[in-house]
Order: C-alpha cells, then sequence, then structure tokens
C-alpha cells in the first residue's frame, strides 16, 4: 500500500465511450503526476499538476483530459480513444516538484481500448 | 539528464545476493542514482538512492563506484518477492527538468 489509489483497476472501452480514471493519494503531497505504460516501452510522462495547477504536459492528445479539483485528487478523462491508447496508466505523487525524484505510484489503471 | 545501461534480464536464485548493474558513463558531478523497481500489475516502487557514498536502507544497498560511471543495486538475501523489473535512473536532484528518464529497466527473476 503506497497511499496513492486508483479506480477502476481494469477497464474495456470502445472507441466512442467517454470514462474517467480516478486517482487519490493520503499522503498530503502536493504534486501529482500521470503515466502511460505500454508494453516494452518506457513509461512516458503524461501531466504534471503542482498545487492543482497543471505544469506540464507532454504533448499527449485532446482525448485525453486532465483535472486536478485539489491536491489530494486527480482525474483522467478520456474520450473517443483509439486502440493504440490501450496501455498501463499509472498516477503517482510526490511531496513537491523539487523532491520529483521520490514519487509514489498507484497500482494503475489497465485500460483496453476496442 | 545521464542516460543509464542495464542488462534486459537476469535470474537470482532465492536467498542468494541479487546484484543489478547499471552504467551511466555520462553522470555529472550533481547527479544523483535512484533505484525503482515494479513488480508485475503494480506501480513503480521507490527503493534507493545515492550521490557518491554507498547507501544502504531496509530494502536494498547501492554501490556506486568512484568514477561514479556504475553503480550495483544489492538485494542481499532475494526472495520470490523481489521478481519484478528494476529501473535506475540518473538526474540531478531539484533539476529544472519534470520528467524522470525511464528505461526498460533489467527484469529480475528471482528462482526457487
Amino acid at each position: 500500500e503506497t497511499g496513492v489509489t486508483q479506480t477502476p483497476r481494469h477497464l474495456v472501452m470502445g472507441m466512442t465511450n467517454k470514462k474517467s480514471l480516478k486517482c487519490e493519494q493520503h499522503l498530503g503531497h502536493n504534486a501529482m503526476y500521470w503515466y502511460k505504460q505500454s508494453a516494452k516501452k518506457p513509461l512516458e510522462l503524461m501531466f504534471v499538476y503542482s498545487l492543482e495547477e497543471r505544469v506540464e504536459n507532454n504533448s499527449v492528445p485532446s482525448r485525453f483530459s486532465p483535472e486536478c479539483p485539489n491536491s489530494s485528487h486527480l482525474f483522467l478523462h478520456l474520450h473517443t480513444l483509439q486502440p493504440e491508447d490501450s496501455a498501463l496508466y499509472l498516477c503517482a505523487s510526490s511531496q513537491d516538484l523539487v523532491g520529483i525524484e521520490t514519487q509514489y505510484f498507484g497500482p494503475g489503471t489497465r485500460l483496453l481500448v476496442l | 539528464d545521464a542516460k543509464t545501461t542495464q542488462p534486459p534480464s537476469m535470474d537470482c536464485a532465492e536467498g542468494r545476493a541479487a546484484n543489478l548493474p547499471c552504467n551511466h558513463s555520462t553522470i555529472s558531478g550533481n547527479e544523483y542514482v535512484y533505484w525503482y523497481r515494479q513488480i508485475h500489475s503494480q506501480g513503480p516502487q521507490y527503493i534507493i538512492h545515492g550521490l557518491k557514498n554507498n547507501e544502504t536502507n531496509e530494502m536494498a544497498s547501492l554501490i556506486i563506484t568512484e568514477d561514479r560511471k556504475s553503480s550495483t543495486l544489492i538485494l542481499p538475501h532475494a526472495t520470490l518477492r523481489d521478481t519484478a523489473v528494476y529501473y535506475c535512473i540518473v538526474r540531478r536532484y531539484a533539476g529544472n527538468n519534470r520528467k524522470l528518464i525511464w528505461g526498460l529497466g533489467t527484469s529480475l527473476a528471482v528462482n526457487p
């Protein structure tokens, strides 16, 4: 148990569906992250939030829309996804951006797009 | 941030020490070495980090060579639960770049 929870753990969706991934951290951290992990590829950083403000967006397609309503919660809204978006989506948090090197990860959401 | 090179896979017998190498020949003087691991179907887990001195915690030991061009993560008594992918990352502490550069890591299989 890392103090970072993600729901759902598994998700299957069609290309026309809209769904949301949820992340919650119970560590009192100020920075939160979304990563994508595809098979046989390194982790890809998608978004970075610091104190609820988005500070990094790594050329992620607009069909992925993050939301950070407070410092404990992070969402990833999904719409009109493509099959190549199937991957493990990981949420992480750190004390702040200075402590980015020590991140705490959730268990991930395994997404399959049909 | 410096690039790292790790062997793609390693095996280790249960109860023996697992020594996981990492090359970072272009490391700069102010860059730290960080190790994470990822057990199957879980998120990565921070293990340990160091600058130039050897470090030890309850999970592992980190040995950094004197020239700092390579390091070894040591799991002193590997168990089946240590089967995971181990990532070596080099980064300047509090650097402006907000990314950790993740490679493909070393897949460690601990065998009974």
